[in-house]
């Protein structure tokens, strides 16, 4: 079965620093993975996707950046963090469309990562 | 750009009625997917339910059903039989047929199941 971790679960950053946040999945090959970002109280946004390793699409200008080094690993990162970055980080997955059907368009999220900017 | 509206920002109901919840989106598309998620306080976004935009019948996953309505665009949550569990931040997302199967949120709906 698949599964999808993220780490750290919990992240205290002064303004300014660097971020590094990680997500892998397990049991899947050639996903489409996702950061979404989730402010409190408030729904999801989507920041990046990516349909393959190297193939990061940005849906929103920001100082922040991802990249997938191997095929089921995603990493969100900035180097100087805003207070403004202060959230509930999301990755997900899913299956291209065409691989598998029925059952497997839905996104899968991970545990998600908190993140507090001081 | 497809939108997602979620009108009501809190509701709560008493154990063991039925509540539901308002989703209505904005597309183009003819050939889409519209889900429900649940995020309980664990923050874990869980699939509730789906529905592809090319299937009349509404999807129903055991107390969980749809309405969903094409032409008017709207996709509504039933719970029935509410359970203290079903406490929750509920999502709409809409995902449109493409290959990149990215999703777009409504801005959610608490729900709070009263004892």
């Amino acid at each position: 079965s698949q599964t999808i971790h993220q780490w750290p679960a919990t992240l205290v950053q002064p303004v300014g620093s660097p971020l590094s946040l990680e997500c892998t999945v397990e049991g899947t090959s050639n996903p489409n993975l996702y950061w979404y970002r989730q402010a409190a109280g408030r729904g999801l946004q989507l920041l990046f996707y990516s349909v393959g390793i190297g193939q990061i699409s940005s849906e929103v200008p920001q100082n922040l950046s991802a990249s997938r080094p191997q095929d089921r690993q995603f990493i969100l990162s900035s180097k100087k963090l805003l207070l403004s970055d202060s959230g509930f980080y999301l990755c997900a997955w899913s299956l291209t469309l065409g691989l598998a059907g029925g059952s497997y368009n839905e996104q899968f999220f991970g545990p998600g990562t908190r993140l507090t900017v001081l | 750009a497809q939108t997602v509206t979620q009108s009501q920002p809190e509701m709560s109901v008493q154990e063991a009625e039925t509540v539901t919840l308002s989703c209505t989106y904005d597309t183009s598309e003819n050939n889409y997917y519209l889900f429900w998620y649940k995020q309980p306080p664990s923050r874990q976004m869980i699939l509730v339910i789906r529905q592809e935009a090319y299937k009349q019948q509404n999807a129903t996953e055991n107390r969980f059903s749809v309405n969903f309505q094409k032409a008017a665009k709207s996709f509504s949550l039933k719970i029935s039989d509410s359970q203290l569990g079903d406490t929750a931040m509920y999502f709409c997302a809409f995902m449109k047929h493409s290959p990149n199967n990215d999703m777009r949120f409504g801005a959610g709906t608490r729900l709070t199941v009263k004892p």
